[in-house]
Order: structure tokens, then sequence, then C-alpha cells
């Protein structure tokens, strides 16, 4: 069966020390993955996507950067942190072998700039 | 552009009586729509989903959705309510996107059951 991890689950952080958050899936192979933040508890936002390894597709310009230097690696990092950048960030994968198939969200993270 | 949405951002509902949690959507072609829970500090749950068929679809923990093409709906109801199913509940739609499919969220509505 396939499992998604993501860490850390907090991170408290000063405003301009940079930031790593870890996704990994098992269990599949060529998945696409996602990164998502919500604000506030409520709507999520599509921050990065990702086909394949190296291929990554912002959806919003941002203090933030994705990359997957492995096939089921996915970090979302940042150089300097803003105060805007605190959130729920989730990642979320999904199979590439089937139509219509479901997106999986691992557990969050959660994110404050201090 | 395509999208979906959720009208209400707060839905009340007393333990054992009906729910409809509504959602709508604007897409080109055929739409795959999807329903998570979200319990708090937690990730989404993926509840059920539309590809094609049958539009009385069910789901986990006694969900059910129904996909309505002419009024480009997809509600999420259950028939009684329960004071565990108090949760945020997003909607989703995938879209084509280039050579790759995204999924878009609604802004999500806030189940509160009452006992």
């Amino acid at each position: 069966s396939q499992t998604i991890h993501q860490w850390p689950a907090t991170l408290v952080q000063p405003v301009g020390s940079p930031l790593s958050l870890e996704c990994t899936v098992e269990g599949t192979s060529n998945p696409n993955l996602y990164w998502y933040r919500q604000a506030a508890g409520r709507g999520l936002q599509l921050l990065f996507y990702s086909v394949g390894i190296g291929q990554i597709s912002s959806e919003v310009p941002q203090n933030l950067s994705a990359s997957r230097p492995q096939d089921r690696q996915f970090i979302l990092s940042s150089k300097k942190l803003l105060l805007s950048d605190s959130g729920f960030y989730l990642c979320a994968w999904r199979s590439w072998e089937r139509v219509g198939n479901t997106i999986y969200f691992g557990e969050g993270s959660w994110l404050t700039v201090v | 552009a395509q999208s979906v949405a959720q009208p209400e951002d707060q839905v009340n509902v007393a333990e054992g009586n009906p729910l409809t949690v509504k959602c709508t959507y604007s897409v080109s072609g055929n739409p795959y729509l999807f329903w998570y829970v979200q319990y708090p500090n937690r990730g989404l749950q993926f509840l059920l989903k539309y590809i094609t068929g049958d539009n009385l679809v069910k789901g986990s923990y006694g969900f059910e959705a129904e996909f309505n093409k002419s009024q480009t709906s997809f509600h999420l109801k259950k028939p009684s309510a329960l004071v565990s199913d108090s949760a945020l509940y997003f909607c989703a739609v995938r879209v084509k996107y280039s050579s790759a499919s995204k999924i878009i969220f609604g802004s999500g509505t806030r189940l509160s059951i009452r006992p």
C-alpha cells in the first residue's frame, strides 16, 4: 500500500531564517506530487506541483521554492522566511496511472514564523 | 476559468438530522469531482469521488454525493448526522493544465453537528 510522510509536523522559525519541509511517498512510482498551503484553517492554495524528477511548476509567485531530487521526494524550501509564510503546509500525491485517480494528503506541517 | 465553489462557510445541523454541504463547479470537459474531510490540525482525508457512471456516489463514514450535470453541482449528503461528523469539508475538482492535471479545492465548509 502507498503511504505519504511529511515532516516536521510543527516548526517555529524566526523571520529571515531558511525553511525546509520534506515529503516522501512510498509504495508507488512516478507519482504526481503537490504542495498546498492552508491559511487560517480554511481554503487550500496550490503552491507547486511536479510530474517528475526535477520538474516543478509554480502556481503563484512567492517566497518559496520546491525541488524534487528523487522520484518520491518533494521538498519545500525558502531562503528567508517572511511572517506571511506562516500556515499549514500539506504535501499530496497522486498516481499518474489511472484517470480520475484520487489525491492523497500527508498529515501536514504547521509553520509559525515569528 | 475552471473553478469550484462552496457557497456556505458554515453549516449547522442537529444530530440525527440529514445534512447537505453544497458544491458547484465550472470545468471544461467531463468533471472529476472529490470530497475531502479535515479534522483539526490534520491532513485531508478522502471521502468519495465521481468520475463517471451512477450520479449518486457512496463514500466513507456513511456520506454520499449527488452529481448533477445540469446544475453543475456535487453536493455532499448524509441521511443522519453524527456529532463526530463535525469537521471542515472540501470539495475539489480535477482540471487539465498543459500536460498535467491538478486538483483545485473549494474554500471549505465547516460542518457543526450539535447534540
